[in-house]
Parts: structure tokens; sequence; C-alpha cells
């Protein structure tokens, strides 16, 4: 149980173009859910916190207009790269918290983001 | 602010042997959680250990143990038993209501 997938795995797109990642819960419902970037070698660094219903909460430095949250039911959040550009390439990882208690995040596969 | 601390950026065990990871941690909250995570090379975030900080008790899952010292603030894991494949990197981390804190990783090598 306490599934999360996130798709696409990877994807390879020109520099301008917008990209969308989905972060699902298979089978739970997670009020909350978050995103994460993570440089090659380095930590997973929060970006945002997703709220079920209503807007993201984003970390400081992180320009909510170039990434756009969306998280509109219990079961699915999406991270929108808008005009990607190279610098934007990196792996980005979603996880969701169960609703009600303190259950442990549970983590999607990630999505390696390439811009050329 | 919560931070996350892994002071050791590598480590290396022989196979069947035992290595601790350390992990510290900085906070004014009283009710938190800790968590160990493996990386390993797919790039899966695989939960190791969790431990709630009002519990004395140290979790203990398998092969894997914490030393959680709540007053030092100081949450190091135990792998006993290494295997060629616990070779990942380890996350620290920390979580106070909806705020999750990953220290910067140990890249843990076993030998065989």
């Amino acid at each position: 149980g306490a599934v999360v997938s996130q798709h696409p795995s990877w994807v390879i797109c020109k520099s301008g173009t917008s990209v969308k990642i989905e972060c699902r819960s298979l089978d739970f419902q997670a009020t909350t859910m978050f995103w994460y970037r993570q440089f090659p070698k380095q930590s997973l660094m929060l970006m945002a916190t997703s709220n079920e219903g209503s807007k993201a909460t984003y970390e400081q430095g992180v320009e909510k207009d170039k990434f756009l949250i969306n998280h509109a039911s219990l079961t699915l959040s999406t991270l929108t790269v808008t005009s990607a550009h190279p610098e934007d390439s990196s792996f980005y990882i979603c996880s969701a918290k169960p609703t009600g208690g303190n259950q442990p995040q549970h983590f999607g596969d990630g999505t390696r983001l390439s811009i050329l | 602010a919560q931070t996350v601390t892994q002071s050791q950026p590598e480590m290396s065990v022989q196979e069947a042997e035992t290595v601790t990871l350390s992990c510290t941690y900085d906070t004014s909250e009283n009710n938190y959680y800790l968590f160990w995570y493996k990386q390993p090379p797919s790039r899966q975030m695989i939960l190791v250990i969790r431990q709630e900080a009002y519990k004395q008790q140290n979790a203990t899952e398998n092969r894997f143990s914490v030393n959680f010292q709540k007053a030092a603030k100081s949450f190091s894991l135990k792998i006993s038993d290494s295997q060629l494949g616990d070779t990942a990197m380890y996350f620290c981390a920390f979580r106070s209501n909806n705020d999750m804190r990953f220290g910067a990783g140990t890249r843990l090598t076993v030998k065989p």
C-alpha cells in the first residue's frame, strides 16, 4: 500500500516549452503533497507545499509563476514548469502525506527533466 | 528554522560489518519526527526507519536501528550485517507539522 505514482519519469524538451509533472497517490488520500528538487549529488530541496483546494506555499527563492502547482483533488497534484530553460534541468520528486494522523510521507519515483 | 546536519559525505564498510551514520538537527519544537531515507542509484526515496520524538525507545527495523539522543539532538543510524544492496545515499530528515527538511546526505558504499 501507500503508493505514489509520478509521471513522467523522464522528459526531454526544447527550451521555452512548458512541462507538466503529475503526482498521484494511488491508494490513499493526501491533503498535502510536497515538491522537491534535487541537483546531482545533492540533497532534496523543498520547493513548495501543495494543499488540496488552496494555493501552494512556496519556499523562499522559488518562483511561483515559474513553477505552477495545482492540487485539485485529494489524490493528484501537478507541477508545471513554465517556459523551461536549461537551468531548470533537474530531478523533481513529489511526496504525499496521508490525510489524518502523523504517517510518513510517501515519495514518487521522481522525474528527470532535461531542457535542451 | 529547522536544520539537519550530516557531517559524513561518504562512508564505506565491509560486507557483513556494522556501520553508523551520524545526523544532528536543530529545532525549538518539542513534537517532531525523524527519519532515515535511502536513495539508491535508481533515485527512489525509500523509508528506512522513523522515530517519534516523544518516544524514548530507539526504533529498530531488522538490521537498521537508531540511537536517538533527544537532549543532544542526535539521530544516528546503525546498519548491522551490511549487505551490498545497502550501497546508496542515506538522508536524515526532520519533520515538524508539515515542514520536512533533509540533511545533505551520506554516500555509503558496502565493499565485498
